[in-house]
Order: C-alpha cells, then structure tokens, then sequence
C-alpha cells in the first residue's frame, strides 16, 4: 500500500521561529490533508491541499503531487502550536485516509 | 450537532468483556470512518461508510470487530471479547463527502482500556 512518510519527527522551536515540516508520499493521491493534534488529543483539519499552495493565518502549505511530496510551513510560531502534525493521503477509489506518522512540534516560550 | 460527539469519553473494561463505542456524526455529514490511535502511534483505519453504500470494513483489525450506522446517522464501533492490545483511542471522523476534505471532523475520541 501507500507509504507517507513525515520528517522529522520531533522538533523544538523557540517561540517566534519559523518551521516547515514535509510529508512525501509513496504513490499518487488524489486527497491530501494536514492535521493538527493538540495536547488534548483533538485533530483539527488544517488544510485539504491534494496540489497547489493554500494559506490559512501563519500556516501554509504546498503540495508538489508529481513529486509526491507536501510542506506545511509554520511562521511566527506560537506555544499554542505544540502538538503533533499529521499528513494524511488518500488514493483511487479508497474512501479512508492513510496517515503518516506525524511530527511532534514542541514550542518554548 | 456542532461537531461529531463520541462517547464514552474514557472506558475501562476487563479482558474478555464486550464493549460498544458510539459515534454522533454531524448532521448532513454522509461519510463516517472510524480510526484508532494506539499511545504516540499514527492513526490507524478501521472501518468506513459512505451513505447507502455497503461500508468498508477493510482496516478491521479481526473478525471481533463489528461497526453498524443506523438511518445514515449515529454509528456504533462493538469489540467483542476484548484483549489487552485493544487498548488505544478509538476516533471517529466525518465529512460530507467521500472523495474530498470537505468539512472533515474528528470527534474527541473514546480512549479505551482493557486491564
């Protein structure tokens, strides 16, 4: 099946840093998503992003789908956003996402 | 409802009891999928339904894994003869559709203990 690797898997900014995880992807999809899972375990739907760039505050991201690969950047980083970072795919006819292993982002203040 | 409710919340049980988790999707929403996240694992798919269509039970870990959604709506996860690696927080998520991220929504997750 479909491979979607995340790196890196953990990171430690100082508050204000910049940062830009990358997901790549084994096989073509035609969904992609990134999700945040804060401390209390909520996942929260940041982007659905399968090609092209999309800007929500001070994340962003960009998905290069014939290189198979997607970076979600944060700027300006916050404490509030600590968590883990999941990219998930989804392919063909396949109705289910399948995730990655997320990366953990830890802000200091 | 606001946002997709799960419940229990927390749920301890013995090995070798049956247990049932439930899903509340949010209203209009035609797709469900339930998911379980094993302590600092990805997520892991179970099951999925897409409106009348027959579900998807291809992520169903064994046969004691069953999942039903009445009327299109509410869904319920059962585990049969529970073990202890059935231990992990059972997520369910819906979007209005199938093939998009429309709306995708987690709920809080019921976090399931079996001692």
């Amino acid at each position: 099946g479909i491979q979607v690797e995340q790196s890196p898997p953990d990171l430690i900014l100082q508050e204000g840093a910049n940062s830009t995880l990358r997901c790549n992807f084994s096989d073509s999809v035609n969904n992609l998503q990134w999700f945040h899972q804060n401390p209390w375990g909520q996942l929260i739907n940041l982007f659905y992003i399968p090609s092209g760039t999309k800007q929500n505050g001070r994340l962003s991201a960009t998905t290069v789908a014939t290189e198979r690969y997607s970076l979600l950047y944060i700027s300006s980083s916050q404490t509030t956003d600590s968590g883990v970072y999941f990219c998930a795919v989804r392919k063909g006819s396949q109705g289910n996402l399948i995730f990655g292993k997320g990366t953990k982002l830890s802000v200091k203040p | 409802g606001a946002g997709v409710s799960q419940s229990p919340s927390n749920k301890v049980t013995e090995k070798g009891k049956d247990v049932e988790l439930r899903c509340d999707p949010i209203s209009g929403h035609t797709a469900l999928y339930w998911y379980r996240q094993s302590l600092g694992q990805g997520l892991e798919f179970l099951i999925y339904f897409q409106g009348n269509s027959a579900p998807d039970k291809s992520g169903l870990p064994s046969d004691r894994f069953s999942a039903e959604r009445t009327g299109g709506s509410v869904s319920t996860l059962t585990i049969q003869r529970t073990q202890q690696e059935d231990s992990a927080v059972y997520l369910c998520a819906s979007s209005l559709g199938g093939w998009t991220g429309d709306g995708y929504t987690f709920g809080s997750g019921t976090r399931l203990t079996v001692v």
